[in-house]
């Protein structure tokens, strides 16, 4: 079975420009987690999806969003980006209910 | 918030055990997990407890969880180079909505030397 996937898995943007990431999960999973990863804060929720809707959100500003389509793919968008956008953006999914919860290898946003 | 906390860095000798402590602040907190990271890539499981577990053995894998003091470990017998990542010790605790919330440690940084 493949595993979570993310694209793409390396970006630079440009202050003020808008970006949008995107996350297949494992076959079958429904749920999908966001995770922003930055050497000085760590690993920090972002959001996470279950068919189609938003069921948590972490503590960050409207200038992250996300969505999950009907076939579980996920899409985080992040606008007017800031210097302290740049991170490795994580994916993870999950079957519902389950208490495992599996990784994408990330990609690595760089704002400049 | 609640609060993860892990020491940042731990150095062994290949074939010694390898313990790496975590504290945590929630007392709802219903599961404890254990992640690996290597060099650019994703979060691996390697392990959970459930909280009214205290200990939980998988392999050269032991989890020990004391619930009292909010103190999860996680001892690698026979440790080996390929150990060497960062380790990330997690918590879950149910969210208003029913789901649950993950808060994480910062990571401690494993270095396994011949």
């Amino acid at each position: 079975k493949a595993g979570v996937t993310q694209t793409p898995r390396y970006l630079i943007k440009t202050r003020g420009q808008q970006v949008t990431l995107s996350c297949s999960p494992i076959s079958g999973h429904r749920s999908v987690s966001w995770y922003q990863q930055t050497p000085g804060q760590g690993l920090q929720f972002l959001f996470e999806y279950f068919s189609e809707t938003q069921r948590n959100k972490g503590n960050f500003p409207g200038r992250f969003s996300g969505r999950q389509f009907s076939n579980s793919r996920s899409e985080m968008n992040v606008s007017t980006l800031e210097l302290g956008d740049s991170a490795l953006y994580l994916c993870a999914s999950s079957l519902a209910g389950a208490v495992e919860q599996y990784f994408g290898p990330g990609t690595r946003l760089t704002v400049t | 918030g609640e609060d993860v906390e892990q020491s940042l860095f731990l150095s062994v000798r290949e074939g010694d055990s390898s313990v790496i402590n975590c504290t945590y602040t929630d007392s709802s907190s219903t599961y404890l997990y254990w992640y690996k990271q290597e060099p650019g890539a994703g979060l691996q499981l390697l392990t959970y407890i459930f909280s009214n577990m205290d200990m939980k053995q998988d392999q050269r894998l032991t989890v020990l969880l004391n619930k009292k003091d909010k103190h999860l470990s996680l001892r690698i017998a026979d440790t080996q180079t390929g150990d060497s990542a960062i380790y990330f010790c997690a918590e879950k605790s149910q969210a208003s909505g029913g789901s649950y919330i993950p808060t994480f440690g910062r990571g401690t940084s494993l270095i396994v030397h011949p």
